[in-house]
């Protein structure tokens, strides 16, 4: 039972265009949502986060949009860049647990 | 601030035997997680420890086991094991439950 999904599996986009990334997550008790970006070979590494209070968060060409009727969140990269190629993961977390559920990464290609 | 680091970063093992692998959080990090990525399967989340606790657990048979020593570094042990268990094991730390994590580059089992 994945609680959190991404349904593309790869995504590839043209430099200098807008990459849209979805997410979409089952359990209402998820009130912290994370992007995370990984290279081959590395560790993934913390991109943007947003809390279920807010349903817009904004780091530089990153955006995160929230929206909780639908269980749906989207990130948003603009201008991609080649060096944005990565495989890109969605997380939740909330309840007493605590702990993050990933999604299965959707691997962006930003084509020069 | 030195990263989490991963001990080993490759590892190379055969049916039926048993492995260890290492992780050190950031500096005053308390929290460590443990998850498994293999393709097209996301993160799955292992375990996390929190001050030599385990807090949670996810969904792996008890071959899959960890602790965290008293100075937050942390080790997982897979016995008995499966050309499956095959995979990029990663380590993730942070402050405390439930805070943005940082990761380690991760070891890479193979399973012959």
């Amino acid at each position: 039972d994945q609680q959190v999904k991404q349904n593309s599996p790869s995504l590839s986009v043209q430099e200098g265009r807008i990459s849209i990334l979805n997410c979409d997550y089952t359990n209402s008790m998820f009130d912290y949502f994370l992007w995370y970006k990984k290279y081959p070979a590395e560790g993934p590494t913390f991109l943007i986060s947003i809390s279920s209070i807010k349903d817009k968060n904004e780091d530089g060409r990153f955006t995160v949009f929230l929206n909780k009727s639908a269980k749906h969140l989207s990130l948003h990269i603009v201008p991609s860049q080649p060096g944005d190629s990565a495989v890109y993961f969605c997380a939740a977390s909330g309840g007493s647990a605590r702990q993050l559920t990933f999604g299965s990464g959707t691997q962006l290609t930003v084509l020069p | 601030k030195a990263g989490v680091t991963q001990t080993p970063r490759y590892l190379i093992k055969t049916r039926g035997q048993q492995v260890t692998l290492s992780c050190s959080p950031i500096s005053g990090h308390r929290s460590v997680s443990w998850y498994q990525q293999t393709p097209g399967q996301g993160l799955q989340f292992l375990f996390e420890y929190f001050s030599e606790t385990q807090r949670n657990k996810g969904n792996f048979p008890g071959r899959f086991s960890g602790r965290q020593f008293s100075n937050s570094r942390s080790e997982m042990n897979v016995s008995t094991l499966e050309l499956g268990d095959s995979a990029l094991y990663l380590c993730a730390s942070s402050f405390g439950q439930g805070d943005e994590q940082f990761f380690g580059p991760g070891t890479r089992l193979t399973v012959l």
